[in-house]
């Protein structure tokens, strides 16, 4: 079975571009979550979809959206860039669940973003 | 709040010596506890999970974890170090409700001497 795929693995933008991010999870899993990981605020909960709704959602500004599509696939945009954006961003999925972490998660290889 | 804590940053063991890397939680109920391991350049790949049961849980690659609730604790750990073993750890908790939101520790950068 094919694991997570997540497109472009790399990308550079100037502030102020905006940019979209690519996940594919696993076939048959319907929870999509995004994570953005620095090396000063390491892996922080961007947001999560199950059935093309956002059911949960972190503590970033209104610039990062996402949406889920009917066959599950994610994407995630980030608006008007800035340098602190650059950061590698991680797609995982996962079986419905009733959520609280009961299934496992697979990780994508993530896409690094680097913003200049 | 819940909350994962990973005391050590970083550390170093020569290879085939053993490896117990610390993970303290903070959770109001039975916790859903993961480790996961990062190689550079790479995405998480999960090394064990405890949802219930025996408290000493098997998982790939020769690491085990131990469950204690009386310590709030999930301590990663195994026999013998290869140098194939260096890359970062994380300790995560899933977080209640009705969401798959895992919250990870910072991190413990592990560094094997031959």
């Amino acid at each position: 079975k094919a694991g997570v795929t997540q497109t472009p693995r790399y990308l550079i933008k100037t502030r102020g571009q905006q940019v979209t991010l690519s996940c594919s999870p696993i076939s048959g899993h319907r929870s999509v979550s995004w994570y953005q990981q620095t090396p000063g605020q390491g892996l922080q909960f961007l947001f999560e979809y199950f059935s093309e709704t956002q059911r949960n959602k972190g503590n970033f500004p209104g610039r990062f959206s996402g949406r889920q599509f009917s066959n599950s696939r994610s994407e995630m945009n980030v608006s008007t860039l800035e340098l602190g954006d650059s950061a590698l961003y991680l797609c995982a999925s996962s079986l419905a669940g009733r959520g609280g972490g009961d299934y496992e998660q697979y990780f994508g290889p993530g896409t690094r973003l680097t913003v200049t | 709040a819940q909350s994962v804590t990973q005391p050590d940053i970083h550390i170093t063991v020569s290879e085939g010596a053993s490896l117990e890397l610390r993970c303290n939680y903070s959770y109001g109920a039975t916790p859903y506890l993961f480790w996961y391991v990062q190689s550079p350049g790479q995405g998480l790949q999960l090394l064990l999970k405890y949802f219930s049961g025996d408290t000493l849980v098997q998982g790939i690659k020769g690491f085990e974890a131990e469950f204690k609730r009386s310590q709030s604790s999930f301590n990663l750990r195994k026999p013998s170090v290869h140098w194939s073993d260096a890359a970062e750890y994380f300790c995560a908790v899933g977080a209640r409700g009705a969401t798959n939101k895992l919250i990870f520790g910072t991190g413990t950068l592990l560094a094997v001497q031959p």
